[in-house]
């Protein structure tokens, strides 16, 4: 069974538009973490946030936020304001603490900032 | 800082051939996992190694095996090579073993089977 799932295939929006990622996980863990990681044309993941089961507190970073839902075992990501230079694959990922660093990643969403 | 750093950066082998992917860690990160990421697809875990023990393993047959040196650097050999191993293979590294650390990624080797 998928662990985390990117309904999103690829996403278009026009450069300053707000767009939102989603990703939904599945875990019998009651302690796991959450990671979204960016990977432009050049291959590199590059990691962008860490939350872990406990704390559902929402983060901002700058144009960066994320709404992390136990609930709803959701872990979306928000990008505000829109610039070209977020074109890119971003990708959501799980761990668990009986697997230790062993990452489960979506199947990512392509997101396009058209200027 | 240097970041994870892989080599070679792209490869052509032959089908039934054996290739070995190389990857050194960020200097004091102590764990190293290695993830095969097919195009149009996210990363799928292969292995995972701290302080030279094994300490995962993906569902990768067993022409995949890895090791990790001393210095903390690994290898990744991938033994008869079929035209479904051509793929992006990722490198990680992370300070402990923990599921709480993060994994800081190298550019990867793109490897093509014909």
């Amino acid at each position: 069974a998928q662990k985390v799932t990117q309904a999103q295939t690829e996403i278009s929006v026009v450069e300053k538009e707000d767009v939102t990622l989603d990703c939904v996980y599945e875990t019998r863990d009651t302690t796991y973490y959450l990671f979204w990681y960016k990977q432009p044309p050049s291959g590199e993941l590059v990691f962008l946030i860490r939350r872990n089961s406990f704390d559902e507190q929402n983060e901002i970073s700058g144009r960066y936020s994320w709404n992390f839902q136990k609930s709803t075992s959701s872990f979306n990501f928000t990008i505000t304001a829109s610039q070209v230079v977020d074109s890119a694959v971003y990708f959501c990922a799980l761990s668990e603490a009986r697997t230790g660093n062993q990452f489960y990643f979506g199947t990512g969403t392509s997101l396009t900032v058209i200027p | 800082d240097a970041g994870v750093t892989q080599s070679p950066t792209h490869l052509i082998k032959t089908r039934g051939q054996q290739v070995t992917l190389r990857c050194s860690p960020i200097s004091g990160h102590k764990s190293v996992s290695w993830y095969q990421q097919v195009l149009g697809q996210g990363p799928q875990f292969i292995f995972q190694y701290y302080e030279k023990e094994e300490r995962g393993r993906g569902n990768f047959p067993d022409r995949f095996s890895a090791r990790q040196f001393p210095n903390y650097s690994s290898e990744l050999n991938v033994n008869a090579l079929l035209l479904g191993d051509s793929a992006l293979y990722l490198c990680a590294s992370s300070l402990f073993s923990d599921s709480s650390y993060e994994q800081y990624f190298g550019p990867g080797t793109r490897l093509t089977v014909t």
